[in-house]
């Protein structure tokens, strides 16, 4: 079984320069996450996807940030402009369903350095 | 709101000797307790979680947690380390207040020394 697809792997930008990343899910996980993991923290949900829809963005600065999973397989996540402290991982998960007993399944991540 | 406290952001052990790693946890309400796993350039992969029922997980590579309602601990433990076993652990915890949002510790990086 295929695992969570992400790319690209790493990227280098400037800040005020925009960035996008892309996910592809494990095939049949109705539900998709975007993480963002700083050095030395642990990951933090950004946005959670069932389906097409958003179950949470709460934490997804909304003047910069934006994502869309249109067809409810795969995903992709911008920045826009992108600043300093914006400098991450950026991680992809899916799972069958919603709920604390759904195991997430991670992809590699995206290392995001923005100079 | 749910938190996790990792204590250590780095433990280093022999191989051979026991690993524990510490976690404990705040939630208003039974949680659901994770620790996962993070090797270099990888995704996280889970390790072994609590939902309800034995408090005592057993999970994969030899890794097992006790849940302390008590002490509000889910610490992570393996009897003898392998080399292979270095990487970065992160505790998590989930429950019906936070919609199950899963909010992780900020990790502990295992170093096994030969």
């Amino acid at each position: 079984e295929a695992g969570v697809a992400q790319s690209p792997r790493y990227k280098i930008i400037e800040k005020r320069q925009s960035v996008a990343f892309w996910c592809n899910p494990i095939s049949g996980h109705a539900t998709l996450y975007w993480y963002q993991q700083i050095l030395g923290q642990g990951p933090k949900l950004l946005i959670q996807f069932q389906n097409n829809g958003v179950v949470d963005d709460s934490q997804l600065p909304k003047d910069r940030f934006s994502a869309e999973r249109l067809k409810g397989v795969d995903s992709t996540l911008k920045i826009q402009p992108a600043k300093l402290e914006d400098s991450a991982v950026y991680l992809c998960a899916s799972s069958l369903g919603t709920g604390g007993l759904n195991e997430q399944f991670f992809g590699p991540g995206t290392r995001l350095t923005v100079l | 709101a749910q938190s996790v406290t990792q204590l250590g952001s780095h433990v280093s052990v022999s191989e051979g000797a026991l690993v524990l790693l510490r976690c404990n946890y705040s939630s208003s309400v039974p949680p659901y307790l994770f620790w996962y796993v993070q090797y270099p350039n990888q995704g996280l992969q889970l390790l072994l979680k609590y939902t309800t029922g034995a408090t005592l997980v057993k999970g994969i590579n030899g890794f097992e947690a006790e849940f302390k309602k008590s002490e509000t601990s889910f610490h992570l433990t393996k009897p003898s380390a392998h080399m292979s076993d270095a990487a970065e652990y992160f505790c998590a915890v989930s429950d019906a207040t936070g919609g199950f949002k899963t909010i992780f510790g900020a990790g502990t990086r295992l170093f096994v020394k030969a």
